[in-house]
């Protein structure tokens, strides 16, 4: 049981390239979010997926789009990266669903990445 | 927005004391979680506390909700050098929220051996 997993670890991209995050949870979850993490600024949220096929833009979503690829992955996409976008990239999962569900959030080891 | 601001920003004790960090907040809540971060590490849920609760405890950990001054602390008894580490609070709206949590900057705990 590998919880949720994120790839890559690290990435160095230039201004313009894109790139996607993957991520993957095997706790047959309904919600998947991306966040991001600054220095003071806590988490922020970019995306999050309620359940499979929907997506929704969270608090920061500017730059990025996802994909509910499935039940299990949820991928974010950087089309053009920039030097705001240097950050580091969570991705969590939860059982939240509507009318019940636990909304712990289950965290993967996060993506550091950085634009030059 | 950050809906949680926690006071301190940054907290240094030594081992055998305990830790009390505090987590504010500004619109209703259906619940409030506390998360542990490890440098370099992602984020560790803790414990949560539901809006018709006051206080819950964890092993080491004590958290009480104040819904009426709209604040929450989190006191980590006898702690440890590996109780060092960021904490979080993060509250949930609930209803249409759809599980969504709002962070709040954290507090950078070191516990010295």
């Amino acid at each position: 049981n590998a919880g949720v997993t994120q790839t890559p670890k690290f990435q160095v991209l230039k201004t313009g390239q894109s790139m996607t995050l993957q991520c993957a949870q095997d706790m047959n979850h309904n919600s998947m979010y991306w966040y991001r993490q600054d220095p003071g600024m806590g988490l922020r949220l970019i995306y999050y997926s309620a359940s499979e096929g929907t997506t929704d833009k969270g608090e920061v979503p500017n730059g990025y789009n996802v994909s509910r690829l499935n039940k299990r992955e949820f991928s974010l996409r950087l089309e053009s990266a920039a030097p705001s976008q240097t950050s580091v990239y969570f991705c969590a999962s939860s059982d939240w669903a509507w009318g019940g569900g636990n909304n712990e959030q289950f965290f993967g080891p996060g993506t550091r990445l950085t634009v030059l | 927005s950050q809906q949680g601001e926690e006071d301190p920003q940054a907290l240094s004790i030594q081992e055998g004391e305990n830790a009390t960090m505090n987590c504010s907040y500004k619109t209703s809540i259906n619940n409030l979680q506390w998360y542990r971060q490890n440098s370099g590490r992602g984020l560790v849920h803790l414990i949560l506390i539901r809006s018709n609760e006051r206080e819950k405890h964890s092993g080491r950990l004590r958290v009480t909700l104040d819904t009426s001054k709209k604040s929450s602390s989190l006191l980590i008894t006898a702690s440890r050098a590996a109780d060092t580490a960021s904490y979080f609070c993060a509250t949930d709206a609930g209803g249409t929220s759809y599980g969504k949590l709002t962070f709040g900057q954290g507090t950078i705990l070191t516990v010295h051996p």
